[in-house]
């Protein structure tokens, strides 16, 4: 079952723009990390974030945490045509279990 | 080395037949993983190898999924008696496991799809 879940399902920005997502979150988590996927095939790994940080920046993402929200949001600033893809959030829950729990993603669709 | 390889990239095959899919992991990965990904959907949890410990299979959804790692290295996914819900693309994921960190990244492979007619 889904751990997450993500919102907006789908966003249409212009290029330049900033394009905002967010994760929702059941359980108590070790990290959580974006991952991101074209064409509906291998994931990229973006960006990590620890149970005991509050905000990352890697580029152009910027990601925040609130774990007392169970929550977290992407920022991708100035967007470009090339970021358009599916983007995940995923969970790595507390205790020994390593395996990830996706969110159901947010398709980005950048506009030239 | 190279990253995560799968193979086949895709896969065609008819109801009732069984079916194995194969991941290379990254060289020096202790940990494997296997996901499944239905249309338009998230991940879903199949299975975790972690050095020689036993598998983690809580994700398998039936007994007729099957997963080997051998040698601690390439794992084979099997599928027996192939159902139309099967149809889905399979993710294998590897990562350098640090003990008593809580932080490793998994590093995915392209995927197989599968398609059961």
């Amino acid at each position: 079952s889904q751990q997450g879940e993500e919102d907006p399902q789908a966003l249409s920005i212009q290029e330049g723009e900033n394009a905002t997502m967010n994760c929702s979150y059941k359980t108590s988590i070790n990290n959580l990390q974006w991952y991101r996927q074209n064409s509906g095939r291998g994931l990229v790994h973006l960006i990590l974030i620890r149970s005991n940080e509050r905000e990352k920046h890697s580029g152009r993402l910027r990601v925040t945490l609130d774990t007392s929200k169970k929550s977290s949001s992407l920022l991708i600033t100035a967007s470009r045509a090339a970021d358009t893809a599916s983007y995940f959030c995923a969970t790595s829950s507390s205790g020994s279990a390593r395996q990830l729990t996706f969110g159901s993603g947010t398709q980005l669709t950048v506009l030239p | 080395g190279a990253g995560v390889s799968q193979s086949p990239s895709n896969k065609v095959t008819e109801k009732g037949k069984d079916v194995e899919l194969r991941c290379d992991p990254i060289s020096g990965h202790t940990a494997l993983y296997w996901y499944r990904q239905s249309l338009g959907q998230g991940l879903e949890f199949l299975i975790y190898f972690q050095g020689n410990s036993a598998p983690d299979k809580s994700g398998l959804p039936s007994d007729r999924f099957s997963a080997e790692r051998t040698g601690g290295s390439v794992s084979t996914l099997t599928i027996q008696r192939t159902q139309q819900e099967d149809s889905a693309v399979y993710l294998c994921a590897s990562s350098l496991v640090v003990f008593r960190t809580t932080s490793d990244t998994q590093y995915f492979g392209p995927g197989t799809r599968l398609t059961v007619l």
